[in-house]
């Protein structure tokens, strides 16, 4: 079945330097990777989200990268603050449908 | 608007109890999700609705049954709970485009003892 991976599962990180998170995907029909932040004890939220026919996209500090032939896509934060810390949690879409599959996270925590 | 509201926000079972997870959301969204989020297992998706009347089964549905009453509302059944199924468990809908952001309820930590 369809399956995402992703890469750390941990990861600290001084304030004001830059974090990469990295996922890969099997479904080579999928065409809708979102990003989504989720906080202590909270929902989770999307962050920013790419398209399968987007290399690449930017908001402010965050990026996302999508390399359809390596089926793989990645997160980039830069100037790291503390209030990125968090939980962040890869997706990618399964073909021909609505459905999401996740990534198992990755804890960013940001020192000051 | 409230988005989506999920009830309760915490729960205690003993094994072998039921239960009923309650969902709205109040953006006329047509397609409604319940995940479970484990530590290091991310959001596994457990059911989806596309839209009244219709569910399907999602990665982790053993255990679980689910009703879409009408299209606001979404809720997920523990008819006899299980200590496995200690978990978080989130809803969330989506217009039901491909590309669609899913919005996420507050989340219902729920305990089986």
């Amino acid at each position: 079945g369809e399956n995402v991976e992703q890469h750390p599962s941990t990861l600290s990180v001084q304030e004001g330097d830059s974090a990469v998170i990295k996922c890969t995907y099997s479904d080579s029909a999928s065409n809708y990777f979102p990003w989504y932040k989720q906080e202590l004890g909270k929902r989770p939220q999307l962050i920013i989200d790419i398209r399968s026919n987007v290399g690449e996209k930017k908001d402010q500090r965050i990026a996302v990268t999508l390399n359809k032939t390596a089926k793989h896509f990645s997160l980039h934060i830069t100037e790291t603050q503390p209030e990125d810390s968090a939980v962040y949690f890869c997706a990618a879409s399964i073909s021909h449908t609505d459905k999401l599959i996740f990534g198992t996270g990755t804890r960013l925590q940001v020192f000051p | 608007n409230a988005g989506v509201t999920q009830t309760p926000k915490f729960q205690v079972l003993k094994t072998g109890q039921s239960m009923t997870l309650q969902c709205a959301q109040d953006m006329n969204h047509n397609s409604m999700y319940w995940y479970r989020q484990d530590p290091g297992m991310g959001l596994r998706l457990i059911y989806y609705s596309a839209s009244e009347g219709t569910t399907d089964k999602g990665e982790v549905p053993n255990g679980y049954n689910v009703s879409r009453l009408n299209k606001r509302e979404f809720s997920l059944r523990l008819e006899s709970a299980a200590p496995s199924q200690t978990s978080v468990y989130f809803c969330a809908s989506t217009p039901g485009r491909a590309d669609s952001e899913a919005f996420f309820g507050q989340g219902t930590r729920l305990t089986v003892v």
